[in-house]
């Protein structure tokens, strides 16, 4: 059972239009959610980390929020330059020590 | 932030072969991960680098299919042995940053195409 779970796999926007990610988790013991992006050939780079429900961290046009189920990562009056592959991922208390596990990603492309 | 160097990038290797990749951190780093990604799918976890220890790794992932070193605390290789075009993929290096938050980062990949 995925125990990370992103949807859509894909989305398409029209420049300035506001949409969200999710991403629904079933980890017991969460020890952060992690947002990343991923451009082609390149190795995902990190956004935000959230640790606790009702959380929110925001960085430029990017707004994370966590509940005790969920993700979402909101997208505000997207541009182009924020095509790119968001992954989420969990670390939790049994497992592999610092690791994450990783959804597989919403392929976002905005249109200008 | 930690920067991650990978070498080599990317290669074409015959089947049976066997390819090793290269990670430096440019910091001391007490965690570093090895990841593969295959399109479509997950960043799945191979195996823990433990410094100056045999590496732990990961359900379905063997030391003798992807035998790990990491001699110091900033360099880490991974090898794929006997390679098979299932091997073909992207191959990720990380490593835990200093932050409390605690979180990791990546390498570019390293893209191996197996023939």
């Amino acid at each position: 059972e995925d125990q990370v779970t992103q949807s859509p796999e894909a989305l398409r926007l029209q420049e300035g239009e506001s949409s969200s990610l999710n991403c629904s988790y079933t980890v017991s013991g969460l020890r952060g959610l992690f947002w990343y992006r991923q451009d082609p050939g390149k190795g995902p780079e990190f956004l935000f980390t959230l640790y606790s429900a009702g959380e929110e961290k925001e960085k430029e046009r990017l707004k994370a929020t966590l509940t005790k189920k969920e993700s979402f990562l909101h997208i505000t009056a997207p541009k182009p330059e924020d095509s790119a592959t968001y992954l989420c991922a969990v670390r939790q208390e049994a497992g592999s020590g610092y690791a994450l596990n990783f959804g597989k990603g919403t392929s976002l492309l905005v249109t200008p | 932030s930690a920067v991650i160097s990978q070498k080599p990038s990317r290669d074409i290797c015959q089947r049976g072969t066997s390819l090793t990749i290269q990670c430096q951190v440019d910091s001391q780093v007490t965690m570093m991960f090895w990841y593969r990604q295959q399109p479509g799918q997950s960043l799945t976890l191979i195996a823990t680098a433990n410094q100056g220890s045999e590496a732990t790794y990961e359900s379905g992932f063997v030391i003798d299919k992807f035998p790990i070193s990491r001699p110091n605390l900033t360099f880490s290789t991974l090898t794929v042995s006997n390679l098979s075009p299932e091997d073909s993929s992207i191959y990720l290096c990380s490593a835990r940053g200093q932050t409390n938050t605690g979180e990791l980062f990546f390498g570019e990949g390293s893209r191996l195409t197996v023939l």
